[in-house]
């Protein structure tokens, strides 16, 4: 069975530092997902990574995956006020193309 | 853009009600899907569909029915409403033809079952 942990589930940090969010899953997949949500809103797609070594990055992002040791990580450089939100990790069932596991998410708070 | 319009940002219902939560997609997607949302458990699938009245249960069905006539729409049904099922539920919809693009979320129903 497929399971998803990510660490922390919050996080408390000051503009300017840099953290990294962790993903682990417990079987192999082929396919994973970074979301953000702001609070009331609904959920964004950030980045999609597909295969071992895939490293994406979208402003102060950056997302990467190792297949083998089944981590994604996103890290955050120099964080600003506007990247608070929660981020999930979603990771696709290698029995099926439309599942996905999630992560609990990450709630993200950037004081200024 | 891809648009997903759920039909209520907010709901109160009664227990022992039958609910219907509307979702619909403005980019011809074939898959569509359910998911409930709670805090600290992530998001859940209730059920999905890859095509015009197809449906597949998720992980947790029990208590929720779908309906899929058009491909632009997709229906949450709770059959007789419980105070357990107070949660928000999230409509999604994605590409059939490539299996591995992200799913598109519709802003969520907040459901209160009173």
């Amino acid at each position: 069975e497929l399971k998803v942990e990510q660490n922390p589930l919050f996080l408390s940090m000051q503009e300017g530092k840099n953290y990294t969010i962790y993903c682990n899953y417990s079987t192999t997949s082929d396919r994973l997902y970074w979301y953000r949500q702001d609070p009331g809103k609904s959920l964004e797609s950030l980045f999609v990574l597909l295969s071992n070594g895939a490293v994406k990055q979208e402003g102060r992002l950056m997302a990467s995956l190792d297949t083998k040791a089944r981590l994604s990580t996103l890290h955050i450089t120099a964080a600003v006020h506007d990247l608070s939100a929660t981020y999930f990790c979603a990771v696709g069932m290698m029995d099926s193309n439309y599942q996905l596991i999630w992560g609990a998410g990450t709630k993200l708070i950037i004081k200024p | 853009d891809v648009k997903v319009t759920q039909s209520s940002r907010y709901l109160v219902k009664r227990t022992g009600e039958k609910v219907f939560l509307e979702c619909v997609q403005d980019m011809d997607h074939e898959n569509m899907f359910w998911y409930r949302q709670d805090p600290g458990l992530g998001l859940r699938l209730i059920y999905f569909s890859y095509d015009v009245k197809m449906k597949e249960k998720g992980d947790i069905p029990e208590g929720y029915s779908v309906s899929r006539e058009k491909k632009e729409r997709f229906s949450l049904i709770l059959e007789s409403a419980s105070t357990n099922q107070t949660s928000m539920y999230l409509c999604a919809s994605r590409t059939g033809l490539w299996w591995n693009q992200p799913q598109h979320f519709g802003d969520g129903t907040r459901l209160s079952i009173l």
